[in-house]
């Protein structure tokens, strides 16, 4: 089936600007995580969502992410007024209900976020 | 913070096994460890978790020391198109979620 997608794969944007990344997540999968992977870094947790609650935002970096699950399947990660320092590779995932720990997470190839 | 270390870089040849060691000293007795990979420009790609059991799958075998402190990833027969950054994993809870938490990992350059 269908993996995790996201759009668009690439994205340029000049300082100052917003940004909306989208996450269409696998079928039925209730769990949704954003990451952030800087270049020659690991994924970074940003924010999770279960169905369209949106439970943990310990990762934000500031107040300028935001993210949502409004219906609780697709999912937009927002940010305001980018800056050079929010360039990186923007990575959605998401995972079944029901298993807690003991599922995988799937995820999606991310979107490269470039700011000029 | 991750709570797993493991090697920056090894190297294995090509048809050989390839035992990719994570050290997790810290784990707590219901963590679950997981192994990711991550090939240049994609998304990282599962391969096997375990909690306490060796497990195999199609990919690998994945071997947890009796203490749960550390734990090896075995490729039987690497191939070139097993060259990727492996990522050892212990999932973390609280916070609401139930995130990965990555660390650097391991670059494995397969060779011919």
């Amino acid at each position: 089936g269908a993996g995790v997608s996201q759009s668009p794969r690439y994205k340029v944007a000049k300082r100052g600007q917003d940004v909306a990344l989208r996450c269409d997540p696998i079928s039925g999968h209730v769990s949704l995580f954003w990451y952030q992977q800087a270049l020659g870094q690991g994924p970074e947790f940003l924010t999770y969502f279960q169905n369209e609650a949106q439970l943990d935002k310990s990762g934000l970096p500031s107040d300028r992410f935001f993210a949502e699950r409004p219906e609780g399947s697709v999912s937009t990660l927002k940010i305001q007024r980018t800056q050079q320092e929010d360039s990186a590779v923007y990575l959605c995932a998401s995972a079944p209900p029901g298993t807690g720990y003991n599922s995988p997470l799937h995820f999606g190839n991310g979107t490269r976020l470039t700011v000029t | 913070d991750a709570k797993t270390t493991q090697p920056t870089s090894m190297d294995c040849a090509e048809g050989r096994a390839a035992n990719l060691p994570c050290n997790h000293s810290t784990i707590s007795g219901n963590e679950y460890v997981y192994w990711y990979r991550q090939i240049h420009s994609q998304g990282p790609q599962y391969i096997i978790h375990g909690l306490k059991n060796n497990e195999t799958n199609e990919m690998a075998s994945l071997i947890i020391t009796e203490d749960r402190k550390s734990s090896t990833l075995i490729l039987p027969h690497a191939t070139l198109r097993d060259t990727a950054v492996y990522y050892c994993i212990v999932r973390v809870g609280g916070g609401g979620s139930e995130k990965l938490v990555f660390g650097k990992g391991t670059k494995l350059t397969v060779n011919p």
